[in-house]
């Protein structure tokens, strides 16, 4: 069965700090991998994705992701944090297109 | 612009009543989904649909019911025999041909009373 283990379920940090969210999935067939964010009270939007191809990804606001397939995580970064970073981020997998399995989300919370 | 309209955003119910939460898009995309989101617990789905006058559970479907007469619309209802229905609901859609990035509305609150 697929799963998805985000590692930390908060992550406090100061602002103009580096910051690594952890992300390890489970699947014995292959999966595009996604992140996404979530503001107080909003939907969730894209961050960046994985299909294929170069194992470093680039996504919206700074922040990338490094597909490690032989230790099976996606791990995400930022080099320098603002406090405007403050949301809860997800780490998914979609399996052939249509099935998307979440995991439980890790809260990022930016200190001044 | 383009996107996925949810409403009501707030709502707030009564134990034993049914509700009805309202999901748009206009994206011109194939499939459908619903969220149920609580606290730690990530993103749970209740139902989806992948083409219209078709739909399947997902992993939390008892207590719910959903309908897709046409493209466009996915309406969630949380019946009375959803034990717990105090939540964060999420629509979501995405394009047959593509990776299978999920587009969201902006989420539903329901309280139960």
């Amino acid at each position: 069965a697929q799963s998805v283990t985000q590692l930390d379920s908060q992550v406090p940090v100061f602002e103009e700090a580096p910051v690594e969210l952890r992300c390890n999935y489970s699947s014995s067939v292959s999966v595009y991998l996604f992140w996404y964010v979530q503001y107080p009270n909003q939907g969730l939007q894209l961050l960046l994705k994985y299909l294929s191809g170069s194992t470093l990804v680039k996504g919206i606001n700074g922040f990338e992701a490094e597909f490690n397939k032989s230790q099976t995580s996606f791990h995400l970064r930022k080099p320098s944090v603002h406090i405007s970073d403050t949301a809860e981020y997800f780490c998914a997998v979609t399996l052939g297109g249509f099935k998307t399995i979440f995991g439980a989300g890790t809260r990022l919370f930016v200190k001044a | 612009d383009g996107g996925i309209t949810q409403s009501p955003k707030y709502l707030f119910r009564k134990e034993g009543q049914n509700v009805t939460l309202s999901c748009e898009q206009n994206l011109n995309h194939d499939a459908m989904y619903w969220y149920r989101q609580d606290p730690g617990q990530g993103l749970r789905l209740i139902y989806y649909s992948q083409i219209v006058n078709d739909f399947q559970k997902g992993d939390i479907a008892e207590g719910y019911s959903v309908s897709r007469e046409k493209k466009e619309s996915f309406p969630l209802t949380v019946t009375s025999a959803q034990k717990n229905p105090t939540a964060f609901y999420l629509c979501a859609s995405t394009t047959k041909q593509g990776s299978g990035e999920l587009f969201f509305g902006e989420g539903s609150r329901l309280t139960v009373l």
